[in-house]
């Protein structure tokens, strides 16, 4: 069964704590993304990955952090710096660099701060 | 920078009738329109797209209209049921290399009264 597999479900951080927030995928597509969602705000893009190894900032990169070394997997650091870090985190994926391509979404995770 | 608009916020119709949202996108190079629909905690899923070429695409009960000269399309949901209650999220991205990114809107929540 393909898709996007996002752990944990919730989070908790503690102030001054990095977390990680993983997501895998098995659907072989090159491009992985990670959006936060904030209520009324929609999806803004973090981070995006077109290949392994490489990677850009997306609208709200600062306080966060992610690595591409393997195609299947991308996972974000929230780190101590990013202030405000409840949200809803969306990880997706898409077969096309060229992005004329639909994303497939992860089922989320929760992070809430302690 | 590039930024989709998407109005209304919140949409309420009564169930059977039609239900239209609206996006704006102010990139003129844009050529791939998705929709999402988001149900409450759960991962966005596509409902239907449209590309640059075409100027509307119907799938059932779901249509989706494009006018590259006014640069906003439109989805539009005929014979609205309860399980039509959800987030619905337009974007819009373009082809390109380092730059490609989908930019979302801001949501619509939608609401179908018995």
């Amino acid at each position: 069964d393909g898709g996007i597999t996002q752990s944990p479900k919730y989070l908790f951080r503690k102030e001054g704590q990095n977390v990680t927030l993983s997501c895998e995928q098995n659907l072989n597509h090159d491009a992985m993304y990670w959006y936060r969602q904030d209520p009324g705000q929609g999806l803004r893009l973090i981070y995006y990955s077109q290949i392994v190894n490489d990677f850009q900032k997306g609208d709200i990169a600062e306080g966060y952090s992610v690595s591409r070394e393997k195609k299947e997997s991308f996972p974000l650091t929230v780190t101590s710096a990013q202030k405000n870090p409840t949200a809803f985190y969306l990880c997706a994926s898409g077969a096309g660099t060229d992005l004329v391509q639909p994303q497939h979404f992860g089922d989320g995770t929760r992070l809430s701060i302690l | 920078g590039e930024n989709v608009e998407q109005h209304p916020s919140t949409l309420s119709v009564q169930e059977g009738d039609s239900a239209v949202i609206k996006c704006t996108y102010s990139d003129s190079a844009s050529n791939y329109f998705p929709w999402y629909k988001q149900e409450l905690g759960k991962r966005p899923q596509l409902i239907i797209d449209i590309r640059s070429n075409v100027g509307e695409k119907k799938d059932q009960r779901i249509a989706v209209t494009l006018n590259k000269t006014a640069k906003h399309f439109s989805l539009h949901i005929t014979e609205t049921q309860p399980e039509d209650s959800a987030v619905y999220l337009c974007a819009a991205s373009r082809r390109g290399s380092s730059a490609s990114k989908i930019i979302f809107g801001s949501g619509t929540r939608l609401s179908i009264r018995p």
